[in-house]
Formats: structure tokens, C-alpha cells, sequence
């Protein structure tokens, strides 16, 4: 059975730091991984797709890695701010998505 | 980009009433739907997966004659929760896929369910 775990549970950073969240996974047998940010109350905002052939993933300020071999994905925010204060999921498809427990990230000024 | 609407957002009732919510695709054709239930602070789980013109397929523990799932057409799923009680109350999200085209999941903004 497919277990995907997140690491921290939780993150209080001040703004301009850079940030690594961490997403590990149990069964390698993967189409792909996926990053999610959520806000309280809200839906998902999908942030970055990685194939399962794929390394890695950028889109301006983050960097998501896949490492399928070792079950571990990361997510890089760099410089980060206030406005990127929310929840971050990672999910892996194996013809359905299983969601990891998520991070919640708070960023202060 | 691929839009996914789901109403209503947030809705209250009573103990024993039955509650449907909606989720449309509004640009692109969803073969696919899946329906998600969150708990607070909690993790998006399962609950079943639909394909247009076919019954939903339920994951374990999921009970179907609570959690009536129609994908009648390949833009529209619903979700009724039937004869609700206060331990239904949970956050509902639903995604849409079309997976001819092999494409990701779009999700909805998600319905806020609170039964008194």
C-alpha cells in the first residue's frame, strides 16, 4: 500500500529565506508526482507536475526534484514571502493520487 | 487552463437532510472525476472515482448508499450525501481528469459541508 509522508509538519520562517520541504514515498511504481499548495478553506493550486522520468521541475521561485528510486521528492522555495504562506501537499499518481499529510508553511515578515 | 467549478461552496442544513453538490468542467471534457474528502488539518482522502457513464467506484470504507456519485455527462458530476449527520461534516473537493488526452487532475475550489 502506497504511504506518502511529509516532512516538517509544520515551518515558521521569516521572508528572504530559502526552504526545502520534503516528500517521501513508499512504492516507487509512479506515473508521476505532483506539488499542490493550499490555502485554509480553500481548493488545490497545483504548482508543479514531475513525470516519473522526469528530475526535476522549475517553476520561478521553486524547484520540485524527484528521486523515484529512493521514494523522495523535494520541494525548493527560494527567497520566500509572506504570500507563500499556506499549505503544501505532494502527491504521487498511481492511477490515483495519494496525497502526503502536507507541510504548513508560515512566512512572517 | 483547464477550469473545474464546484457549487455550492459552503452550505449548511440539518440532521437528516440530503445534500448534493456539483462539479463541472467548464473547457475541457472530464472522462474522469474523482471526489476527495478532507478533514480538518488533515490530508485529502479518496472517497471514489467516476467515469463518465459509468457507476463510481468506491474505495474501502467509503459507503456508497451514503455517498451517491451520478456522471451522467462528460462535463458534470455530482456527489449526494444522503440523509446527512453532524460526523459528514468535512470539506469535499472534486476533480476532474480527461484521460484520453492523458492529462493531470484539475480540482475544484471545494464545498465546506457543516450539518447541525
Amino acid at each position: 500500500k502506497q504511504e506518502v509522508t511529509q516532512i516538517p509538519a509544520a515551518l515558521s520562517v521569516p521572508e528572504g529565506e530559502n526552504l526545502v520541504l520534503n516528500c517521501s514515498f513508499t512504492d516507487s511504481a509512479i506515473y508521476n508526482l505532483q506539488w499542490f499548495r493550499q490555502d485554509p478553506g480553500k481548493g488545490l493550486t497545483s504548482l508543479l507536475l514531475i513525470q516519473s522520468s522526469q528530475r526535476e521541475q522549475t517553476s520561478g521561485r521553486l524547484n520540485a526534484s524527484l528521486d523515484k528510486s529512493s521514494g523522495r521528492s523535494t520541494l525548493y522555495i527560494a527567497a520566500s514571502q509572506p504570500g507563500d504562506s499556506a499549505t503544501y501537499l505532494c502527491a504521487v499518481d498511481t492511477d490515483k493520487l495519494i496525497f502526503g499529510t502536507g507541510t504548513r508553511l508560515q512566512v512572517f515578515p | 487552463g483547464a477550469v473545474v467549478s464546484q457549487h455550492p461552496s459552503w452550505v449548511i442544513c440539518k440532521s437528516g437532510t440530503s445534500v448534493k453538490i456539483e462539479c463541472r468542467s467548464l473547457d475541457f471534457q472530464a472522462t474522469t472525476m474523482f471526489w476527495y474528502r478532507q478533514f480538518p488539518k488533515q490530508s485529502l482522502m479518496l472517497m471514489a472515482t467516476s467515469n463518465e457513464g459509468s457507476k463510481a467506484t468506491y474505495e474501502q470504507g467509503v459507503e456508497k448508499d451514503k455517498f451517491l456519485i451520478n456522471h451522467a455527462s462528460l462535463t458534470l458530476s455530482t456527489l449526494t450525501v444522503t440523509s446527512a449527520h453532524p460526523e459528514d461534516s468535512s470539506f469535499y473537493i472534486c476533480s476532474a481528469q480527461d484521460r484520453l488526452l492523458d492529462q493531470p487532475q484539475h480540482f475544484g475550489d471545494g464545498t465546506r459541508l457543516s450539518i447541525l
